[in-house]
C-alpha cells in the first residue's frame, strides 16, 4: 500500500471554528489532492497541489484553503466550519508520470455541529 | 451536467451473473481512465486502468470508446466479494486532475 496517512481520522467540531486536516505521504510524489465524498455526489475535488507551494482550486474550493510547505505534507483548512462541510475527506497522491493512478488515504470523517 | 457521469444503481445481481457498468465523460480531451472499487467506509482503491484497446484482468474487462466518450466495466461470474461501489475516474489533459463519477453500488446476492 502507498504510504499515505491522514489525521485526524474522525473529528467533531462546532460551526464557526477553524479546522485543519493533515495528509502525510512517504512516497515523495509530486501531486497531492483533497477530495470530499458525499452521498449522491461521489468524490469531488477541493484543491490539489503539483509541488511545494504550488496549489490550485478544484470543483468545490469555496470555504477551504490548502498549504504545502513540504513535499510530504498537504494541509486542508476549513477557515470557519459550516454544517455543509460535514463530509468524508480523502487525500490522494499521484506519481509524476502522466496517466498514473491516484492512491488514497483512509479518509477523515468530519462532523460539523 | 457533470463532467463524469455514472448510473447510480444500485445493481442487485445473483452470484454468477455478468454485470456491466457504464460511465460517460464530457471532456473530449481526457486522456486517462480508471475504474476504482470502494468498500463501505473505506478509501477507493484502483481496480484497473482503462486502455484504448481495452484490457482484461481475470473476470474484469474494461473498455474505452473515445468516439462516444464512455468507458465500461464488465464483471463476469460475480462473487459475493464483488459487492462494493465502483467509481470511474477520468484524467484531464495535462494529467493533473482526476475527476470521479458518483459511483455505482453493486450488491451480489447468494
Amino acid at each position: 500500500d502507498a504510504g499515505i496517512t491522514q489525521s485526524p481520522r474522525h473529528k467533531v467540531t462546532e460551526t464557526g471554528t477553524p479546522v485543519t486536516l493533515r495528509c502525510h505521504q512517504t512516497e515523495n510524489h509530486r501531486y497531492m489532492y483533497w477530495y470530499r465524498q458525499d452521498p449522491g455526489h461521489g468524490l469531488r475535488l477541493i484543491h490539489y497541489s503539483y509541488g511545494v507551494k504550488d496549489t490550485d482550486k478544484g470543483e468545490v474550493s469555496d470555504g477551504y484553503s490548502v498549504s504545502r510547505s513540504k513535499t510530504e505534507d498537504f494541509l486542508l483548512t476549513l477557515e470557519s466550519a459550516t454544517s455543509s462541510q460535514t463530509s468524508v475527506y480523502f487525500c490522494a497522491i499521484r506519481g509524476d508520470r502522466v496517466n498514473t493512478e491516484a492512491f488514497f488515504g483512509q479518509g477523515t470523517r468530519l462532523t460539523v455541529v | 451536467r457533470k463532467e463524469v457521469e455514472q448510473d447510480p444503481g444500485p445493481f442487485n445481481v445473483p452470484e454468477g451473473a455478468t454485470v456491466a457498468f457504464n460511465c460517460t465523460y464530457s471532456n473530449s480531451a481526457s486522456q486517462s481512465f480508471f475504474w476504482y472499487r470502494q468498500d463501505c467506509r473505506k478509501e477507493p482503491k484502483l481496480l484497473m486502468s482503462v486502455y484504448s484497446s481495452g484490457n482484461e484482468d481475470g473476470r474484469f474487462t474494461a473498455q474505452l470508446n473515445r468516439a462516444s466518450q464512455y468507458i465500461s466495466l464488465l464483471i463476469r461470474d460475480s462473487k459475493l466479494s464483488d459487492s462494493a461501489t465502483y467509481l470511474c475516474a477520468v484524467g484531464r489533459t495535462g494529467g493533473f486532475k482526476t475527476i470521479f463519477g458518483a459511483g455505482t453500488r453493486l450488491f451480489v446476492k447468494a
